[in-house]
């Protein structure tokens, strides 16, 4: 049972539009909210994260919309380039437990130039 | 720094063999962990060490062994492979549990 729900599966941007990945959770005592990039060939590595007690966070052109109540979080990537052609994980976890992420099924982003 | 480093890149096994994926990390960090990545299903975590001597089950544990007897060494054995074990195998390590995870650059593993 996949804890973390992610869509779209791929998903296809023209250089300088605007990406959205969105995912939903269930389990309500999730209190950490991160995204991993993943390039061919490598690990993931962290994006951006954000924790429930706000709504949105930024950083550069990468913002993690929150929507607790229903228990949903997207990630937008504005003016997206080809360099950002990657594969994209939302995640959650609980803090106060091990570091454990329960990670989505990805989202395979295509930025054509 | 070398972050977390696996070997190997690449490995093809004949069901039943066993064997070991290595993961080193040179960071300090206490937290470990291992995740398998398949097609379509994310990554799924297998074991995880929150220190030195402690291990325990993630939500696919079965078929795979761990031991975690240095803070920078996170052995992943696989006792008897199957062709479900096909997959790629990232390990991690974070500071503490509220710090990021990092990630080494997998090992591929094929059971035929």
């Amino acid at each position: 049972q996949q804890q973390v729900k992610q869509s779209p599966q791929s998903l296809i941007v023209q250089k300088g539009g605007i990406s959205i990945i969105n995912c939903a959770y269930e389990n309500t005592a999730f209190d950490y909210f991160p995204w991993y990039q993943q390039f061919p060939g490598k690990g993931p590595a962290l994006l951006i994260a954000i924790r429930p007690d706000v709504s949105e966070k930024k950083e550069g052109r990468f913002t993690i919309s929150f929507n607790k109540s229903a228990k949903q979080f997207s990630l937008h990537i504005m003016d997206s380039q080809p360099g950002d052609s990657a594969t994209y994980f939302c995640a959650a976890s609980i803090l106060t437990g091990a570091n454990n992420l329960f990670f989505g099924t990805g989202t395979r982003l295509t930025v054509i130039p | 720094n070398a972050g977390v480093t696996q070997t190997p890149k690449f490995q093809v096994l004949k069901t039943g063999q066993s064997m070991t994926l290595q993961c080193a990390q040179d960071m300090n960090h206490e937290y470990m962990s291992w995740y398998r990545q398949d097609p379509g299903m994310g990554l799924r975590l297998i074991h995880y060490s929150v220190g030195a001597g402690i291990t325990d089950q993630g939500e696919v544990p079965n078929g795979y062994n761990v031991s975690r007897s240095t803070t920078e060494d996170f052995p992943l054995r696989l006792l008897s492979a199957a062709p479900s074990q096909t997959s790629v195998y990232f390990c991690a390590s974070s500071r503490d549990r509220n710090s990021p995870l990092h990630f080494g650059n997998g090992t591929r593993l094929t059971v035929t």
